[in-house]
């Protein structure tokens, strides 16, 4: 079992609708969330960090995290074109026996597609 | 500015021919890591680094080998033991101790796309 787990898609929606895009993960010990975006050939960047259970809101997107049922989702409002992008989730797992202060561990990421 | 700098670009490389790529960041961040990405996939850690002159590897580190003499630089030599090194290669910071523990955010370079010839 994969320890972050994302639908690869692709998820299309129309312009001005809203995306939702789901990662789960098996690690109970995992503490921090992150949702990257990454365009077609370049390199991650940050949309979002999470850490405790709720939604956290950052303009048009909102991250949600349900620490008991162990998954995490990033909504975006009224999409844009421009939001079409690979999505990363990444959840910061403790490293075992404590030597270290823990890695990220990402999901394989969703294609999101927002055709006009 | 502030910021993570990977070089080259794109690098070429030989069958049994080691290379060298850079990854030098000036965001004062303890903590760096080295990932490779397969297309359509996520991201893989290969060796990461908390401090200077202290490395440990990741998930899929052999093959590969990363020195931490300075700072602010994290190079990654992939070796002729690597079988399969095309890949896009992507260098990572974060903040170390201090903030780890209350996040763990890192930072992307630009990458390094590798090619086997």
């Amino acid at each position: 079992q994969k320890e972050v787990e994302q639908n690869s898609g692709p998820l299309s929606v129309p312009e001005g609708a809203i995306a939702s895009l789901n990662c789960t993960y098996s690690d109970r010990g995992s503490q921090s969330f992150f949702w990257y975006r990454q365009y077609s050939g370049k390199s991650p960047e940050l949309i979002m960090s999470i850490y405790s259970n709720g939604d956290k809101e950052d303009g048009r997107f909102t991250a949600q995290l349900n620490k008991a049922s162990q998954y995490v989702s990033l909504l975006i409002r009224d999409s844009q074109p421009s939001d079409s992008a690979t999505y990363l989730c990444a959840a910061r797992v403790p490293h075992a026996g404590g030597t270290s202060y823990g890695k990220l561990t990402f999901g394989q990421g969703t294609i999101l597609t927002v055709h006009p | 500015d502030g910021g993570i700098t990977q070089s080259p670009k794109y690098l070429f490389r030989k069958e049994g021919q080691n290379v060298t790529l850079s990854c030098e960041q000036n965001l004062n961040h303890d903590a760096m890591y080295w990932y490779r990405q397969d297309p359509g996939q996520g991201l893989r850690l290969i060796y990461y680094s908390q401090i200077v002159n202290d490395f440990q590897k990741g998930d899929i580190a052999e093959g590969y080998s990363v020195s931490r003499e300075k700072k602010e630089s994290f190079p990654l030599t992939v070796t002729s033991a690597q079988k399969n090194p095309t890949a896009f290669y992507l260098c990572a910071s974060s903040i170390g101790k201090a903030a780890w523990s209350r996040g763990g955010t890192q930072y992307f370079g630009p990458g390094t796309r590798l090619t086997v010839l």
